[in-house]
């Protein structure tokens, strides 16, 4: 167990929906990272938030958005979903700000099916 | 840009045999870290190793070892005696620099190696 939870573990909505994904991480860390993990593009990383700030951004579409919130957990925010955004979606935590030092440890998960 | 390939797509091996997940990495930056993450069929990703640049001294932990050849751009994977409990997805994956701000760095990932221990 990584200490990373990630909340719903499964997900199945239709397309042009709404959904969003909740990730606390571990206990200490203030650097939390989105990917998607899909069998076509692999693993792709989408942003990273810092302490409440978006550090840095990745492969991550304008229907998708995230935030930190105070208490360090943080939400992605898929809208309009389309098909193609059926994938595996992590959420990612390191101790300080991504510096390349940094380990990411990753949570179990949440499973998006758009049907 | 920064690439991480694994060349094994697919791997399958009898118990007790061992094997080696290959991979190769392409940067620029002189400093960067590289990672192996385990993917077993329940799907979470756990973190096995990280190993600097800097650093191309053979790690041995139990049954695994890793090598790290920065002349060929490749830190390697060995999984000795293998058990099917190493049924998994090993992805090798790279940090370094992708400068958006404030000094963050991206962590680059390999396709994969899907790796089938047979009983």
């Amino acid at each position: 167990d990584s200490g990373v939870t990630q909340t719903p573990k499964h997900l199945i909505t239709a397309t042009g929906q709404r959904v969003t994904l909740r990730c606390s991480p571990r206990s200490g860390d203030l650097s939390v990272y989105w990917y998607q993990q899909s069998l076509d593009q692999g693993l792709q990383f989408l942003i990273q938030y810092y302490n409440g700030e978006e550090r840095a951004k990745g492969n991550i579409l304008e229907r998708f958005s995230a935030q930190q919130f105070p208490d360090l957990h943080s939400e992605l925010n898929l809208s309009s979903l389309e098909l193609g955004d059926s994938a595996l979606y992590f959420c990612a935590s390191s101790v300080d700000g991504g510096g390349f030092t940094d380990t990411q440890y990753f949570g179990p998960g949440t499973r998006l099916t758009v049907l | 840009a920064q690439k991480v390939t694994q060349a094994q797509t697919e791997i399958s091996v009898v118990e007790k045999e061992d094997v080696t997940l290959d991979c190769v990495y392409e940067t620029r930056d002189t400093t960067y870290y590289l990672f192996w993450y385990k993917q077993p069929p329940s799907g979470e990703l756990v973190f096995l190793i990280r190993r600097n640049s800097f650093d191309e001294q053979n790690e041995i932990s139990g049954r695994y070892s890793w090598n790290f050849q920065k002349s060929t751009s490749s830190f390697n994977f060995t999984i000795t005696a293998s058990q099917v409990v190493d049924s998994a997805v090993y992805f090798c994956a790279l940090s370094g620099a992708l400068y958006s701000g404030a000094g963050s760095y991206q962590l680059t990932f390999g396709k994969g190696t899907k790796l089938s221990v047979i009983p």
